[in-house]
């Protein structure tokens, strides 16, 4: 089975430009989560969708970022205008709701670097 | 407060030994917790979920719970380099979302 699939694997991109990052969870899964992490501040939740609807946005730092879920099979994270304090890795996830305590399983990231 | 604390480390054990990976959680109703192992470059992956009082075993791995005093636990037996990594604890929420610890990273000494 296919696991979570995020591209581009690695971005690097200078200051002002427009970042987009792609996520497609798991078949199946109604949760799909977008982290990021940094060694000072570790592993960051950003914005959750359930059922394509965003829940909690909370951790979306500041305006320039923003989430869409359009379907069940695609999610995109969007940063606009990029600033040096970007760089990252960035992590999408999803999980199931169809019972209690279901895990929730990462893609291989996005390394962003912002120059 | 944070909801999920773990010592950042490095733990260093030597290879063999027993290392023991240590969580505690602010949130008395929590029921349930996950064991994540994340290597270097990698992304997190699932290693343990646990949700009663007492031991729960995987092969080199046992996850220990005690909900009155508010930690959870991650034995590895036997350590192997290879499990050098950060482990990270987390506890499940609403919609599965999960709030993870700022990891423990562990480095098994050949």
């Amino acid at each position: 089975d296919a696991g979570v699939i995020q591209s581009p694997r690695h971005e690097v991109t200078e200051m002002g430009q427009e970042v987009t990052l792609r996520c497609k969870p798991i078949s199946g899964h109604n949760s799909l989560f977008w982290y990021r992490q940094t060694m000072m501040r570790g592993l960051e939740l950003l914005i959750y969708f359930n059922n394509n609807v965003p829940i909690d946005d909370s951790g979306m730092p500041e305006d320039r970022f923003s989430a869409k879920m359009p379907n069940a099979s695609f999610s995109t994270l969007k940063i606009q205008p990029s600033e040096p304090r970007d760089s990252a890795v960035y992590f999408c996830a999803s999980s199931s709701t169809s019972s209690t305590n279901q895990p929730q399983h990462f893609g291989d990231g996005t390394r962003l670097s912002i120059l | 407060q944070k909801e999920v604390e773990q010592n950042s480390g490095p733990l260093s054990v030597p290879e063999g030994a027993i290392a023991s990976l240590n969580c505690t959680y602010s949130d008395r109703g929590s029921q349930s917790f996950f064991w994540y192992r994340q290597y270097s470059g990698k992304s997190p992956e699932l290693i343990m979920f646990i949700y009663s009082n007492g031991d729960k075993e995987d092969g080199r791995f046992t996850a220990q719970l005690n909900k009155a005093s508010q930690y959870v636990s991650l034995l590895i037996r036997d350590s192997q380099p290879s499990d050098s990594a950060t482990y990270l604890c987390a506890v499940p929420g609403g919609y599965q979302k999960v709030t993870f610890g700022t990891g423990t990273k562990l480095q098994v000494i050949p």
